[in-house]
This record gives C-alpha cells, sequence and structure tokens, in this order.
C-alpha cells in the first residue's frame, strides 16, 4: 500500500486568487492523479501527473486553470487559478498500487471553499 | 470504458446483508470490476476487484455472473461504520486512471 498526504487539508480563499495544494507520497511512483469532488458528486479525473513530463489533461480542464508539477516520484502539486465559487470542491490526489495498478490508494483530500 | 449504473441510495439495518448490483452493459474482454468505498470528508478506499465468478476478501464478496454485464457487491452483516458511498468501476489498464461513476449511498441504522 501506499501513505498519502496533502497539504492544505481545508482552505477558505478569495475569488481571482490561486491556491496551490501538495501530494507527498511514501514511496516513489511513477504515476500520480488528480481528482475533484464537488459537493455532493462523485469524483472526476483532472489529470494524470507523470514525472519528468507534462500532465495529461481530461477533456474540460486546461493546464493554464490547473497548472501541475511532478518534481520528483514522490511529490505533486496542483494549483487553482483564478478561482472562482464553482471550484469549491475536494480535491484528491491518488497513487496506483505497485504490483495492481488497477488499485488506487487515495489522499485524505483538500476541501476549498471560495468567496 | 464501459459505463456503470447503480442504485443512488439503499438503506439497511445492522446485522443485515446488504447486496448492491452495478450494471455494465458494454463491458469489454480486458476490462476487470472494482469497488471503492468513501466515508464522508475521506478519499475513496479500494475493496474489491473481480473478472469473472466469485471473488471474496475480509471486507465483501463479488458476484459476477458469465455473461459479466452486471456484478453484485456484497457486505455481511452491515454495521453502521459501513455506512457510506459504494463506487462500481469498471477499470481496463488505460494508464491506470479511473472513471467513477454516481455510487450508491448505503445508510446503516440501528
Amino acid at each position: 500500500s501506499a501513505v498519502i498526504s496533502q497539504k492544505p487539508s481545508r482552505d477558505i480563499c478569495q475569488r481571482g486568487t490561486s491556491l496551490t495544494i501538495q501530494c507527498q507520497v511514501d514511496s516513489q511512483v511513477t504515476m500520480m492523479f488528480w481528482y475533484r469532488q464537488q459537493p455532493g458528486q462523485s469524483l472526476t479525473l483532472i489529470a494524470t501527473a507523470n514525472q519528468g513530463s507534462e500532465a495529461t489533461y481530461e477533456s474540460g480542464f486546461v493546464i493554464d486553470k490547473f497548472p501541475i508539477s511532478r518534481p520528483n516520484l514522490t511529490f505533486s502539486t496542483l494549483t487553482v487559478s483564478n478561482m472562482s465559487p464553482e471550484d469549491s470542491s475536494i480535491y484528491l490526489c491518488s497513487v496506483p498500487d505497485r504490483a495492481f495498478v488497477e488499485t488506487q490508494y487515495f489522499g485524505p483530500g483538500t476541501r476549498l471553499l471560495v468567496l | 470504458l464501459a459505463k456503470t449504473t447503480q442504485p443512488i441510495s439503499m438503506d439497511s439495518y445492522e446485522g443485515q446483508e446488504v447486496n448492491i448490483t452495478c450494471s455494465h452493459n458494454n463491458i469489454a474482454t480486458n476490462d476487470y470490476i472494482t469497488w471503492y468505498q468513501q466515508f464522508p470528508s475521506q478519499g475513496p478506499r479500494f475493496i474489491i476487484q473481480g473478472y469473472k465468478t466469485k471473488v471474496t476478501n475480509e471486507v465483501a464478496s463479488l458476484f459476477i455472473p458469465a455473461d459479466r454485464k452486471s456484478s453484485t457487491l456484497s457486505l455481511p452483516r452491515v454495521s453502521l461504520s459501513d455506512t457510506a458511498v459504494y463506487y462500481c468501476l469498471v477499470k481496463r489498464n488505460q494508464g491506470g486512471k479511473l472513471i467513477f461513476g454516481q455510487g450508491t449511498e448505503l445508510s446503516v441504522k440501528p
């Protein structure tokens, strides 16, 4: 298994500002994933972050709005840029199991409220 | 990826067996069926995965008929702590990413 931590755990931000969310894993992993979970909704995949290459974004998500860094095999950041109230969500990172990539471990999430 | 359909919500009582059925009519030969559990204010947690017939672990059982167009997650003797949202996913090894459906919100009452 993998242990994942995220910072901050929650934040309240003003519209127009940006917030960077950190994701730290206790082991080296090739792929990391970022998800968004809007209030009362299921999880939506934002992007896949691979170390040493540009992140791959899902339909509806763009790099200018959600820039991602992946400086090494245990760490990644997601920035929510120029925030609006519609960005209020829980943001989660996840990593696949080393042996069974179909299985993923999730971080505790970052709860963001934009006023 | 095959779309999944599952009940939006279910109610149960402590000690009962709960069965949550998921439909995935367009499942492909290479797809696996995976279930995740999410408690409030936590990230999802892997429960069980299967390809065909029956899989059992310490948490649940997963029943998959021969045509694989549906699957049933079985939780034996639920307790209040099993109150959570349960997600059924059909997973092909497409770079490891997971596509979540709506999920079933299970409420266990005393």
